[in-house]
């Protein structure tokens, strides 16, 4: 069984357009984070929630917007795709937002606008 | 200011021998965890040890272990008796544990390090 899931695995859509990234894990954790990974494979987080809050938020453009149903879902949809948004996107989950508790990631969704 | 550092954009290794890949941190909290992760070809992130800044041995986990040098500030991975299934991208990653800053819970990752493991 997948512990953090993510859908769909690759994602190809044109500049302006609006799209949705999901995930779920079934770890049973308390927190769920978005990261973007670019070109030169850096790794930055965008946001977390807990519990279905939102507890970070980063500089992120506010075409980006996390929608956390239940503590096991964090989905992330993009408004007006442009061209420096093709990145690769990992979910990630913890037992809880403190200390220092493991963040076991999914799979990543490699998104490219055209 | 990095908060993570890795020096070493690639490495090389023979099968079979010990690597160390290099981290250090910056950071004025008490309380922080240290992580390693492999990335592989295929992209996904697979986490492999942690340290607690309150850990007083140094972690292990099968062929990894993390020489935690506190006083450096340095997080070093090791791996010993290399496999060709080594070969991927490694990245350090810190996380301050103290409630009410503005890192609180998120990871920060370092550059990375390509590891390559030659037969």
């Amino acid at each position: 069984d997948t512990a953090v899931s993510q859908t769909p695995k690759y994602l190809v859509t044109q500049m302006g357009n609006d799209k949705s990234i999901k995930c779920e894990q079934n770890l049973g954790h308390d927190t769920m984070y978005w990261y973007k990974q670019d070109s030169k494979k850096f790794l930055k987080i965008m946001f977390s929630y807990n519990n279905k809050e939102l507890i970070i938020n980063e500089t992120v453009p506010n075409r980006f917007s996390p929608k956390s149903p239940d503590k096991a879902h964090l989905n992330l949809h993009i408004n007006s795709l442009e061209l420096g948004d093709s990145a690769v996107y990992f979910c990630a989950s913890s037992q809880d937002s403190g200390g220092t508790d493991t963040q076991y990631f999914g799979p990543g969704t490699r998104l490219t606008v055209l | 200011a990095q908060k993570i550092t890795q020096t070493q954009p690639g490495m090389f290794v023979q099968e079979k021998e010990a690597v160390t890949l290099d981290c250090t941190y910056d950071t004025s909290d008490q309380s922080y965890g240290l992580f390693w992760y492999k990335q592989p070809s295929s992209g996904e992130m697979i986490f492999l040890i942690y340290q607690g800044s309150y850990d007083e041995q140094n972690a292990t986990e099968g062929r990894y272990s993390l020489n935690f040098q506190k006083a450096r500030k340095s997080a070093n991975l090791v791996i010993s008796a290399s496999q060709l299934g080594d070969s991927a991208m490694y990245f350090c990653a810190m996380r301050e544990g103290w409630a009410g800053g503005t890192s609180y819970g998120k990871l920060t990752f370092g550059q990375g390090t390509i590891l390559t493991v030659h037969p």
